[in-house]
C-alpha cells in the first residue's frame, strides 16, 4: 500500500525566503505526482504534475523535482511572499494494476509566509 | 466557466438519517472522485469513477454509495449517516480516464452527523 510522507507539519519563514517542503513515499511505482496548494475553508488547487518519466516542472516561482527511484518529491518555493500562505500537499498516482486511479495524498505542510 | 461543482456546503445530519452530496463538472472529464479530508488523516479517496457507468471503491468506501450515470454528475450516498463520517467532503475530476492528468477540485462539503 502507498505510503506519502511530507516532512515539515509546518513552517514559518519571514518574505523574500527560498524554501523547500519534501514529500517521500514507499512505492516507486507510480504514475505521476502532483503538488496543491489549499487555502483554509477551499478546494485544493493544482500547482504542478510531474509524470514519472520527468525530473523536473517549473511554474513560475515554483519548481517540483521527482526522484522515483529514492522515492522522493521537493517542492521549492523561491523569493516567498505572505500570499503563498496555505497548506501544501502532494499526491502520488499509482501505476497501475489494482491501483488503478488511486491517487494517495500527503498529510500536507502548512507554510506561513510572515510579512 | 464552473469547473467542479458541489452542492451543498454545509449539512448537519442524526445519526441513521440519509442524504446525497452531489458533484457535477462542466469540463467533460472521465475521471471523477470522492475523498474525505479529517484532521491528521489527510485525504482518503472514497469511490473514484472512470468514465459513465463505471465506478470502483476507493480506500474508505465503507457506508457510501455512488453512481455514474452521465459525464457530468458524480453523486456521493450515505444511506445511514454515523457520527464517524462527520467530515469535510471533496469532489475532484479529471480530463484522464485514469485521474492522470490535473485533478480539479470543488470547494468541499462540511458534513456533521449528530
Amino acid at each position: 500500500k502507498q505510503e506519502v510522507t511530507q516532512i515539515p507539519a509546518a513552517l514559518s519563514v519571514p518574505e523574500g525566503e527560498n524554501l523547500v517542503l519534501n514529500c517521500s513515499f514507499t512505492d516507486s511505482a507510480i504514475y505521476n505526482l502532483q503538488w496543491f496548494r489549499q487555502d483554509p475553508g477551499k478546494g485544493l488547487t493544482s500547482l504542478l504534475l510531474i509524470q514519472s518519466s520527468q525530473r523536473e516542472q517549473t511554474s513560475g516561482r515554483l519548481n517540483a523535482s521527482l526522484d522515483k527511484s529514492s522515492g522522493r518529491s521537493t517542492l521549492y518555493i523561491a523569493a516567498s511572499q505572505p500570499g503563498d500562505s496555505a497548506t501544501y500537499l502532494c499526491a502520488a498516482l499509482d501505476a497501475g494494476g489494482t491501483s488503478y486511479g488511486k491517487l494517495t495524498f500527503g498529510q500536507g505542510t502548512i507554510l506561513t509566509v510572515h510579512p | 466557466n464552473a469547473g467542479v461543482t458541489q452542492t451543498p456546503k454545509f449539512q448537519v445530519l442524526k445519526t441513521g438519517q440519509s442524504m446525497t452530496l452531489q458533484c457535477a463538472q462542466d469540463m467533460n472529464h472521465e475521471y471523477m472522485s470522492w475523498y474525505r479530508q479529517d484532521p491528521g488523516m489527510g485525504l482518503r479517496l472514497i469511490h473514484y469513477s472512470v468514465g459513465a457507468g463505471i465506478t470502483d471503491q476507493g480506500e474508505v468506501p465503507n457506508g457510501y454509495n455512488v453512481s455514474r450515470s452521465t459525464t457530468e454528475d458524480f453523486p456521493l450516498r450515505l444511506l445511514l449517516a454515523a457520527p464517524s463520517q462527520t467530515s469535510v467532503y471533496f469532489c475532484a475530476s479529471s480530463f484522464h480516464p485514469r485521474g492522470a492528468g490535473e485533478l480539479f477540485f470543488g470547494e468541499g462539503s462540511r458534513l456533521t452527523v449528530l
